[in-house]
């Protein structure tokens, strides 16, 4: 199974809120999960990632939870600013299977003044 | 350090016609990447090289569909014919050897009438 599940489809947060989007995975052999940031009109870019060795990634107020058990891992947004509205991608890969990303469905986040 | 760049941004054609898009990678990024994104969807894989040979090219529709990439540097793909169905952009990305990271162009909108 290759397919990367993720919710919400959409998400409205108050500007200083918490955002959280989920994804959940089948295949085991993935062992790269990053999440990509994608404004109208741009390509996706990188924002974090995490691999399977660490439960928690943060860097500023981007969080990766990672539950390995579950299959699970999410993104948490603290202090959710307007500038965050955006699109966001879960995805999956396997490193030595040439690293290609297997993406969610997306989650249209909107920050709320 | 320049992006991945891709031409044109924006394409519209009549089904059945032809159309060619160019993708340009960061320097010295050996692997390349082309990525179909629907409307509302995640991007989905369509073709991967690894310098200028393919990697994978499992999702690609064939009969309609061919990618090269010239000298292991600049890509185009083509569809010929075009179907309704087409209408997406199609991202461009590459990496670096040895990393998970994908840098994506801005893509290129294709609208099938």
């Amino acid at each position: 199974q290759q397919q990367v599940k993720q919710s919400p489809q959409s998400l409205i947060v108050q500007k200083g809120g918490i955002s959280i989007i989920n994804c959940a995975y089948e295949n085991t052999a993935f062992d790269y999960f990053p999440w990509y940031q994608q404004f109208p009109g741009k390509g996706p870019a990188l924002l974090i990632a995490i691999r399977p060795d660490v439960s928690e990634k943060k860097e500023g107020r981007f969080t990766i939870s990672f539950n390995k058990s579950a299959k699970q891992f999410s993104l948490h947004i603290m202090d959710s600013q307007p500038g965050d509205s955006a699109t966001y991608f879960c995805a999956a890969s396997v490193t030595g299977g040439g690293n290609k990303l297997t993406f969610g469905t997306g989650t249209q986040l909107k920050v709320e003044l | 350090e320049a992006g991945v760049a891709q031409s044109p941004r924006y394409k519209i054609i009549e089904k059945r016609q032809s159309v060619a898009f160019w993708c340009n990678p960061i320097s010295g990024h050996a692997t390349l990447y082309w990525y179909q994104q629907i409307l509302g969807q995640g991007p989905k894989l369509l073709i991967q090289f690894q310098n200028n040979g393919v990697v994978d090219d499992s999702q690609l529709p064939k009969d309609r569909f061919s990618a090269e990439r010239l000298k292991g540097v600049d890509s185009t793909l083509k569809i010929q014919p075009a179907k309704l169905e087409d209408s997406a952009v199609y991202l461009c990305a590459s990496s670096p050897a040895g990393t998970g990271e994908l840098f994506f162009g801005e893509g290129s909108r294709l609208t099938v009438l």
